[in-house]
């Protein structure tokens, strides 16, 4: 079992949808929990992170970790086509200061005009 | 500042030869990171370094060596490559944890194939 799963699409969704994209993981110890966004032929960005369980705002994205159910959230309102790309959980354990990152797999989203 | 740059951008290498990738951040981070990215698998850490002069292995670092001569350059080596090497690698650097996310900064990925 991976240590963290993520549905790989893809996901296609017309403009102006509500996207709701997902992750479960298995380590307790993981502290941080972020999402990545990554253009076709570029290096992944990171989009936002979250340290604790709840929501976190940042214009039309929400993120949400629910700890107790290993599950983070990322919600996209207002769905554009720059929107269209390839969104990648991840969660990291401090190892010497250092943040060690595991992926999820990455789901390829598409949102059509 | 031009961030996190790779080189080269693409390489096709036969069997069995070898070749080094180039990372180079002009961020002054301490921490600087390397990754593969194959379809379905996500990206995974081969090595990474918290230092000039340290490094570490990472999930997959077997069939890689790397080297962090100077604060601002982490080199990855393959000495045998093998086709499983055929990925996308990212190299990335961020700053030491200070009570918060310590952001990884990405390259724009070199692009391997071997045959």
């Amino acid at each position: 079992q991976k240590e963290v799963e993520q549905d790989p699409g893809p996901l296609s969704v017309p403009e102006g949808a509500i996207v709701s994209l997902n992750c479960t993981y298995s380590n307790s110890a993981f502290q941080y929990f972020m999402w990545y966004r990554q253009y076709s032929r570029k290096g992944p960005e990171l989009l936002m992170y979250t340290y604790s369980s709840g929501n976190k705002e940042d214009g039309r994205f929400t993120a949400q970790v629910d700890k107790s159910s290993k599950y983070i959230s990322l919600f996209i309102r207002d769905s554009q086509p720059s929107d269209s790309a390839t969104y990648l959980c991840a969660m990291s354990e401090i190892i010497q200061g250092a943040q060690k990152l595991v992926f999820g797999q990455g789901t390829r989203l598409t949102i059509n005009p | 500042n031009a961030g996190v740059t790779q080189t080269p951008k693409f390489r096709v290498l036969k069997t069995g030869q070898s070749m080094t990738l180039l990372c180079a951040q002009d961020m002054n981070h301490e921490y600087m990171y390397w990754y593969r990215q194959d379809p379905g698998m996500g990206l995974r850490l081969i090595h990474y370094s918290v230092g000039e002069g340290t490094t570490a292995k990472g999930e997959v670092p077997d069939g890689y060596n790397v080297s962090r001569l100077k604060k601002q350059n982490f080199l990855l080596g393959l000495e045998s490559a093998a086709p499983s090497q055929t990925s996308v690698y990212f190299c990335a650097s961020s700053k030491p944890l200070a009570g918060g996310n310590n952001e990884q900064f990405f390259g724009p990925g070199t692009r391997l194939t071997v045959l």
